[in-house]
């Protein structure tokens, strides 16, 4: 099935842990974006990846890192969590960075204590 | 002031009713707009993308663009329950760049 999957769909950890999110996309996408949602905030981007290799810092980048080691997968970590990052993050792609429509996965929805 | 600003409700209407989405924003660069829908629990979807200025129609949506007013609409007539979801705006103003900007979304149900 094409599209983008998540993983894991919710998670709740303990304060200081590490955690990885995982985000994976198998429409060949070169654009990837990390966001997270939140109530009265909207969506904000975290981290974001036009390509294979390289990555950018968005609105939010602290206390998360991001990887792309190929085209499918874009991974979200959050070194040493905090109760702020509570939140439902979602993975987005498209097909390049002159193209318009961005595609979401599903969201993770974590909750940190 | 935020670059976009979007009412975000909630807003409920009967069913049959005109509904009538707006975003306003402050960065003139703007000039990619678009809307997306959100139904609970869900990842966010495209529903309508324009360029520039000027209306756009697809089915029972429509979407506008006043680039003078810095103002875009999303008209839905003839609304359904299938309809209640969270509408978000975003733009975004270099296409080489590609990054959106999204307004906060506007929760709306539409009652049968």
């Amino acid at each position: 099935i094409a599209g983008i999957t998540q993983a894991p769909t919710s998670q709740i950890l303990a304060a200081g842990r590490r955690m990885t999110l995982r985000c994976t996309q198998d429409m060949r996408h070169n654009a990837m974006y990390w966001y997270r949602q939140d109530l009265g905030l909207g969506l904000r981007l975290i981290h974001y990846s036009n390509t294979a290799g390289t990555t950018g810092k968005g609105e939010v980048p602290d206390g998360y890192s991001v990887s792309r080691a190929n085209t499918d997968d874009f991974p979200l970590t959050l070194a040493s969590a905090v109760p702020s990052q509570t939140s439902v993050y979602f993975c987005a792609s498209k097909r390049d960075i002159l193209t318009d429509t961005q595609y979401f996965g599903p969201g993770t929805r974590l909750t940190v204590l | 002031q935020k670059e976009v600003e979007q009412d975000p409700g909630p807003l409920s209407v009967p069913e049959g009713a005109i509904v009538s989405l707006n975003c306003t924003y402050s960065n003139s660069a703007f000039q990619y707009f678009m809307w997306y829908r959100q139904y609970s629990r869900k990842g966010p979807e495209l529903l309508m993308y324009t360029y520039s200025s000027g209306n756009k129609e697809d089915g029972r949506f429509t979407a506008q663009v006043d680039k003078s007013s810095k103002y875009i609409s999303l008209f839905i007539r003839d609304s359904q329950p299938s309809d209640s979801a969270t509408y978000l705006c975003a733009m975004s103003a270099v296409r080489s760049q590609g990054n959106l900007i999204f307004g906060k979304g506007t929760k709306l149900s539409v009652k049968p």
